[in-house]
């Protein structure tokens, strides 16, 4: 069965420091995952899509097939950036959330 | 003004009640989608449907009920089979089924046990 986690709850850091935000996933096939983020009082939103390979506010998302990682980098945070980010993983023509980690850049 | 929409924004259930929270979209969409969020748990999937009439359980169906009789509307009742039932609900939809990653998210329904 599918599974995406999350290890960081919390993830605080100063203004202009970098930022890696984790997820590991398990799948048998071949994955495709994806970042969403919810900002205080806004919807839950997409972020970025690994087959986009694109950068978006920032922020990029390898995926390692080999340690079946897909980590969220940002090489300078900006305070703007906290929020609830989400991993997600498809499969079929449904997605599997990871637990979340909520961002905090202190300025 | 396009989008998905939920409502009521707070919903308050009395014990044995079952309780509907709605969910519409006018963008369209082929497949929707219900989840909870509980802190600590990130999103976890109740129900999705992906063309009308049809719907298929999530992780945690046990205690939720849904219809889609509309293609702009996915109404979930929460029954009073579901005994944990205080939590932030989200409704999503897709534009094409299969394609369920591109998801568009409601502003969320948070449902509190009286």
């Amino acid at each position: 069965a599918q599974r995406v986690t999350q290890p960081e709850k919390l993830l605080s850091v100063f203004k202009g420091a970098p930022v890696e935000l984790k997820c590991n996933y398990s799948y048998s096939g071949s994955p495709e995952l994806f970042w969403y983020v919810q900002y205080s009082r806004q919807r839950l939103q997409l972020l970025l899509r690994h087959i986009s390979r694109e950068s978006i506010k920032g922020f990029t998302a390898d995926l390692n097939k080999g340690e079946t990682s897909f980590h969220l980098k940002k090489p300078f945070a900006q305070e703007e950036d906290s929020a609830m980010y989400y991993c997600a993983l498809k499969s079929g023509s449904r997605l599997t959330f990871g637990e979340g980690t909520q961002l905090t850049v202190n300025p | 003004d396009g989008g998905i929409t939920q409502s009521p924004k707070y919903l308050f259930r009395k014990e044995g009640q079952n309780v509907t929270l709605s969910c519409e979209q006018n963008l369209n969409h082929d497949a929707m989608y219900w989840y909870r969020q509980d802190p600590g748990q990130g999103l976890r999937l109740i129900y999705y449907s992906q063309i009308v009439n049809d719907f298929q359980k999530g992780d945690i169906a046990e205690g939720y009920s849904v219809s889609r009789e509309k293609k702009e509307s996915f109404p979930l009742t929460v029954t009073s089979a579901q005994k944990n039932p205080t939590a932030f609900y989200l409704c999503a939809s897709s534009p094409i089924p299969g394609q369920g990653e591109t998801q568009y998210f409601g502003p969320g329904t948070r449902l509190l046990v009286l």
